[in-house]
């Protein structure tokens, strides 16, 4: 398998505009998560998706945040309007819904908004 | 919200065992204890987890109190790849309580 994938790798933005990051889980997973790191805030759980229907979303921090996952094999975050304290890395991780299963972590997306 | 205090940093020589110590005093009976690592930039890596027992995988072992209010990640014979950030997190199971919530972890410099 060739793990949690996230494009784009690294993302460049000007404030105003649209950004969606994309995530592919692992085939057979059904919960996908997806958090935010930064060196002020370290690892924030933004959302939380099981067999596709968002479980939490108490970690999405405004309205200008949303999440979706139509399929069991793909996942969007969108950020419109963007802004400059929106800058981070961004990850997506997979898993079973089963607590012998740890989460796998995509490589992330380095969102940079100028 | 994170139910785990570690230390922000430890030193360990290369080839020596490194014990990175984790207090979850606050744990209940159905929540577990998970360890995770991230390498600089990289997404964080699960490593291992366990309930009550003792547990051991390739890469690590874990001892777990058992009034479970404590534990330790045993890395047997430090590297230099294994300079990392390591969580330890509690974890629920089910609905709402699924989800891995960091706290600010342990920086383990590994020493050449």
């Amino acid at each position: 398998d060739a793990g949690v994938i996230q494009s784009p790798r690294h993302e460049v933005t000007e404030m105003g505009q649209e950004v969606t990051l994309r995530c592919k889980p692992i085939s057979g997973h059904n919960s996908l998560f997806w958090y935010r790191q930064t060196m002020m805030r370290g690892l924030e759980l933004l959302i939380y998706f099981n067999n596709n229907v968002p479980i939490d979303d108490s970690g999405m921090p405004e309205d200008r945040f949303s999440a979706k996952m139509p399929n069991a094999s793909f996942s969007t975050l969108k950020i419109q309007p963007s802004e400059p304290r929106d800058s981070a890395v961004y990850f997506c991780a997979s898993s079973l819904d089963n607590p012998n299963y740890g989460y796998t972590f995509g490589s992330g997306t380095r969102l940079t908004v100028v | 919200d994170a139910k785990t205090t570690q230390p922000p940093s430890m030193d360990c020589a290369e080839g020596r065992a490194a014990n990175l110590p984790c207090n979850h005093s606050t744990i209940s009976g159905n929540e577990y204890v998970y360890w995770y690592r991230q390498i600089h930039s990289q997404g964080p890596q699960y490593i291992i987890h366990g309930l009550k027992n003792n547990e051991t995988n390739e890469m690590a072992s874990l001892i777990i109190t058992e009034d479970r209010k404590s534990s330790t990640l045993i890395l047997p014979h430090a590297t230099l790849r294994d300079t990392a950030v390591y969580y330890c997190i509690v974890r629920g199971y089910g609905g709402a309580t699924n989800k891995l919530i960091f706290g600010t972890g342990t920086l383990l410099a590994v020493q050449p």
